[in-house]
Protein backbone atom coordinates (compact mmCIF):
# COMPACT_ATOMS: atom_id res chain seq x y z
CA UNK A 1 0.00 0.00 0.00
CA UNK A 2 1.18 3.46 -0.60
CA UNK A 3 2.63 5.30 2.07
CA UNK A 4 4.46 8.72 2.94
CA UNK A 5 6.17 8.66 6.49
CA UNK A 6 7.87 12.45 7.06
CA UNK A 7 10.10 13.48 10.27
CA UNK A 8 9.45 14.29 13.20
CA UNK A 9 8.58 17.30 15.05
CA UNK A 10 10.64 20.34 15.27
CA UNK A 11 11.27 23.71 17.15
CA UNK A 12 13.35 26.12 15.56
CA UNK A 13 14.55 29.55 16.36
CA UNK A 14 13.98 32.75 13.66
CA UNK A 15 16.49 32.75 11.24
CA UNK A 16 17.55 29.23 11.30
CA UNK A 17 16.50 26.45 8.14
CA UNK A 18 14.44 23.23 8.66
CA UNK A 19 14.61 20.64 6.26
CA UNK A 20 11.54 17.63 6.43
CA UNK A 21 11.89 14.43 5.01
CA UNK A 22 8.91 12.39 3.49
CA UNK A 23 9.87 8.47 2.53
CA UNK A 24 7.79 7.32 -0.04
CA UNK A 25 7.08 3.37 -0.62
CA UNK A 26 4.41 0.98 -1.97
CA UNK A 27 4.90 2.53 -5.70
CA UNK A 28 7.59 3.35 -7.92
CA UNK A 29 8.84 6.64 -6.67
CA UNK A 30 10.06 7.98 -10.05
CA UNK A 31 6.43 7.88 -11.72
CA UNK A 32 5.11 10.64 -9.75
CA UNK A 33 5.51 13.84 -8.30
CA UNK A 34 5.76 14.92 -4.48
CA UNK A 35 4.22 18.39 -3.38
CA UNK A 36 4.46 20.02 -0.29
CA UNK A 37 1.59 21.91 1.38
CA UNK A 38 1.33 23.80 4.94
CA UNK A 39 -1.18 24.80 7.90
CA UNK A 40 -0.69 27.25 9.73
CA UNK A 41 -2.56 27.14 13.08
CA UNK A 42 -6.59 27.34 12.21
CA UNK A 43 -6.21 28.12 8.86
CA UNK A 44 -6.12 26.69 5.51
CA UNK A 45 -4.04 24.96 3.37
CA UNK A 46 -1.56 26.29 1.69
CA UNK A 47 0.58 24.60 -1.46
CA UNK A 48 4.37 25.81 -1.64
CA UNK A 49 5.62 23.46 -4.09
CA UNK A 50 6.13 20.47 -5.83
CA UNK A 51 8.94 18.12 -7.35
CA UNK A 52 8.79 15.65 -10.15
CA UNK A 53 10.70 12.59 -8.14
CA UNK A 54 11.52 11.24 -11.74
CA UNK A 55 14.02 14.38 -13.43
CA UNK A 56 14.08 16.89 -10.25
CA UNK A 57 12.33 19.51 -12.19
CA UNK A 58 10.33 21.93 -9.32
CA UNK A 59 7.94 24.71 -9.24
CA UNK A 60 7.86 26.56 -6.17
CA UNK A 61 4.83 28.94 -5.01
CA UNK A 62 5.77 32.79 -5.30
CA UNK A 63 5.60 33.87 -1.88
CA UNK A 64 8.73 31.14 -0.94
CA UNK A 65 10.98 31.89 -3.73
CA UNK A 66 14.41 31.98 -3.04
CA UNK A 67 13.63 30.25 0.91
CA UNK A 68 12.42 26.88 0.02
CA UNK A 69 13.94 24.43 -1.98
CA UNK A 70 13.09 20.68 -2.71
CA UNK A 71 14.74 17.79 -3.70
CA UNK A 72 14.67 13.99 -3.93
CA UNK A 73 16.83 10.82 -2.81
CA UNK A 74 15.33 8.15 -5.68
CA UNK A 75 17.86 5.79 -3.91
CA UNK A 76 16.22 5.70 -0.67
CA UNK A 77 12.20 6.63 -2.41
CA UNK A 78 13.11 10.36 -0.20
CA UNK A 79 11.63 14.08 -0.51
CA UNK A 80 12.92 16.59 1.18
CA UNK A 81 11.79 20.24 1.89
CA UNK A 82 13.89 22.94 3.54
CA UNK A 83 12.82 26.00 4.21
CA UNK A 84 15.66 28.53 4.91
CA UNK A 85 15.15 31.99 6.84
CA UNK A 86 12.64 31.23 9.29
CA UNK A 87 10.22 32.98 10.49
CA UNK A 88 7.47 32.71 13.40
CA UNK A 89 4.53 32.91 10.81
CA UNK A 90 6.50 29.63 9.04
CA UNK A 91 5.45 28.18 12.16
CA UNK A 92 2.65 25.53 10.56
CA UNK A 93 2.28 21.46 9.86
CA UNK A 94 4.28 20.76 6.83
CA UNK A 95 2.73 17.86 4.42
CA UNK A 96 4.13 16.37 1.69
CA UNK A 97 1.50 14.83 -0.73
CA UNK A 98 1.70 12.55 -4.22
CA UNK A 99 0.76 14.00 -7.23
CA UNK A 100 -0.44 12.11 -9.94
CA UNK A 101 0.67 12.45 -13.36
CA UNK A 102 -0.67 13.53 -15.50
CA UNK A 103 -3.65 15.51 -13.18
CA UNK A 104 -1.78 16.94 -10.34
CA UNK A 105 -4.70 16.33 -7.71
CA UNK A 106 -2.88 14.65 -4.60
CA UNK A 107 -4.18 10.56 -4.12
CA UNK A 108 -1.84 10.49 -0.88
CA UNK A 109 -0.89 12.40 1.89
CA UNK A 110 1.95 12.36 4.69
CA UNK A 111 1.20 12.18 8.67
CA UNK A 112 2.42 16.07 8.40
CA UNK A 113 5.49 17.59 10.43
CA UNK A 114 4.89 20.09 12.97
CA UNK A 115 7.64 22.82 12.29
CA UNK A 116 7.53 25.34 15.47
CA UNK A 117 9.61 28.68 15.14
CA UNK A 118 10.13 30.59 18.52
CA UNK A 119 12.84 32.54 20.20
CA UNK B 1 -1.85 32.50 -9.55
CA UNK B 2 -5.68 31.37 -9.79
CA UNK B 3 -7.50 32.29 -6.64
CA UNK B 4 -10.13 30.01 -5.62
CA UNK B 5 -13.14 31.12 -3.28
CA UNK B 6 -15.28 28.84 -1.33
CA UNK B 7 -18.38 29.49 0.25
CA UNK B 8 -19.82 29.33 2.80
CA UNK B 9 -16.61 29.59 5.14
CA UNK B 10 -18.56 27.05 7.82
CA UNK B 11 -22.25 26.04 8.18
CA UNK B 12 -24.27 24.07 10.74
CA UNK B 13 -26.18 20.89 9.43
CA UNK B 14 -28.19 17.53 10.95
CA UNK B 15 -27.22 14.42 10.30
CA UNK B 16 -29.43 13.05 6.76
CA UNK B 17 -28.76 16.83 5.81
CA UNK B 18 -28.28 17.71 2.27
CA UNK B 19 -24.84 20.17 2.40
CA UNK B 20 -23.67 21.82 -1.16
CA UNK B 21 -20.51 23.47 -0.77
CA UNK B 22 -19.52 25.90 -3.44
CA UNK B 23 -16.19 26.68 -5.26
CA UNK B 24 -15.48 29.44 -7.82
CA UNK B 25 -11.85 29.44 -9.57
CA UNK B 26 -10.78 33.42 -10.82
CA UNK B 27 -10.33 31.63 -14.23
CA UNK B 28 -11.19 28.57 -15.91
CA UNK B 29 -10.37 25.44 -14.72
CA UNK B 30 -11.31 22.65 -17.08
CA UNK B 31 -13.17 20.46 -14.66
CA UNK B 32 -9.58 20.14 -12.84
CA UNK B 33 -10.60 20.28 -9.55
CA UNK B 34 -10.54 17.75 -6.36
CA UNK B 35 -12.37 18.29 -2.99
CA UNK B 36 -10.33 16.96 0.37
CA UNK B 37 -11.81 15.95 3.21
CA UNK B 38 -9.79 17.05 6.53
CA UNK B 39 -10.64 16.53 10.12
CA UNK B 40 -8.96 17.77 13.02
CA UNK B 41 -5.15 16.85 13.50
CA UNK B 42 -5.43 14.35 10.79
CA UNK B 43 -3.84 15.02 6.76
CA UNK B 44 -6.64 15.89 4.30
CA UNK B 45 -7.95 12.90 2.39
CA UNK B 46 -9.08 12.72 -1.38
CA UNK B 47 -12.77 12.78 -2.52
CA UNK B 48 -13.32 13.99 -5.30
CA UNK B 49 -11.01 14.61 -9.04
CA UNK B 50 -11.96 15.65 -12.36
CA UNK B 51 -14.71 17.77 -10.75
CA UNK B 52 -16.84 14.70 -10.45
CA UNK B 53 -15.22 11.33 -9.96
CA UNK B 54 -15.01 9.72 -6.81
CA UNK B 55 -11.81 8.28 -5.32
CA UNK B 56 -11.98 4.37 -4.71
CA UNK B 57 -13.45 3.77 -1.44
CA UNK B 58 -15.62 7.16 -0.62
CA UNK B 59 -18.92 6.74 -0.12
CA UNK B 60 -21.75 7.72 -3.01
CA UNK B 61 -23.43 10.21 -0.96
CA UNK B 62 -20.27 12.62 -1.86
CA UNK B 63 -20.45 13.91 -5.50
CA UNK B 64 -19.24 16.84 -7.42
CA UNK B 65 -20.56 18.73 -10.30
CA UNK B 66 -19.91 22.08 -12.34
CA UNK B 67 -17.90 23.57 -15.13
CA UNK B 68 -15.61 26.54 -16.32
CA UNK B 69 -15.30 28.12 -13.23
CA UNK B 70 -17.86 26.95 -10.96
CA UNK B 71 -17.88 23.74 -8.76
CA UNK B 72 -20.09 22.22 -6.35
CA UNK B 73 -19.55 19.64 -3.80
CA UNK B 74 -22.52 17.81 -2.27
CA UNK B 75 -23.32 15.29 0.42
CA UNK B 76 -26.73 13.83 0.23
CA UNK B 77 -27.31 12.97 3.42
CA UNK B 78 -25.32 14.25 6.07
CA UNK B 79 -23.49 11.23 8.36
CA UNK B 80 -21.63 11.85 11.94
CA UNK B 81 -18.45 11.06 10.52
CA UNK B 82 -18.45 14.07 7.66
CA UNK B 83 -18.61 16.58 9.88
CA UNK B 84 -15.22 18.14 8.86
CA UNK B 85 -13.78 20.55 6.93
CA UNK B 86 -13.66 20.07 3.68
CA UNK B 87 -11.19 22.02 0.43
CA UNK B 88 -11.56 22.47 -3.04
CA UNK B 89 -8.09 22.54 -5.00
CA UNK B 90 -7.47 23.50 -8.71
CA UNK B 91 -5.30 21.38 -10.40
CA UNK B 92 -5.32 23.07 -14.28
CA UNK B 93 -2.06 24.88 -13.56
CA UNK B 94 0.81 23.92 -11.93
CA UNK B 95 0.48 26.04 -8.80
CA UNK B 96 -2.45 23.72 -7.42
CA UNK B 97 -3.87 26.56 -5.78
CA UNK B 98 -6.63 26.13 -2.57
CA UNK B 99 -9.56 27.51 -1.52
CA UNK B 100 -10.15 28.75 1.97
CA UNK B 101 -12.01 25.95 3.28
CA UNK B 102 -15.77 24.92 4.46
CA UNK B 103 -15.96 24.30 8.32
CA UNK B 104 -19.47 21.82 8.22
CA UNK B 105 -20.45 21.56 11.62
CA UNK B 106 -23.33 19.65 14.13
CA UNK B 107 -26.27 21.63 14.52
Amino acid sequence: QVQLVQSGAEVKKPGASVKVSCKASGYTFTSYGISWVRQAPGQGLEWMGWISAYNGNTNYAQKLQGRVTMTTDTSTSTAYMELRSLRSDDTAVYYCARRGYPNYYFDYWGQGTLVTVSS
Amino acid sequence: DIQMTQSPSSLSASVGDRVTITCRASQGISNSLAWYQQKPGKAPKLLLYAASRLESGVPSRFSGSGSGTDYTLTISSLQPEDFATYYCQQYYSTRGTFGQGTKVEIK
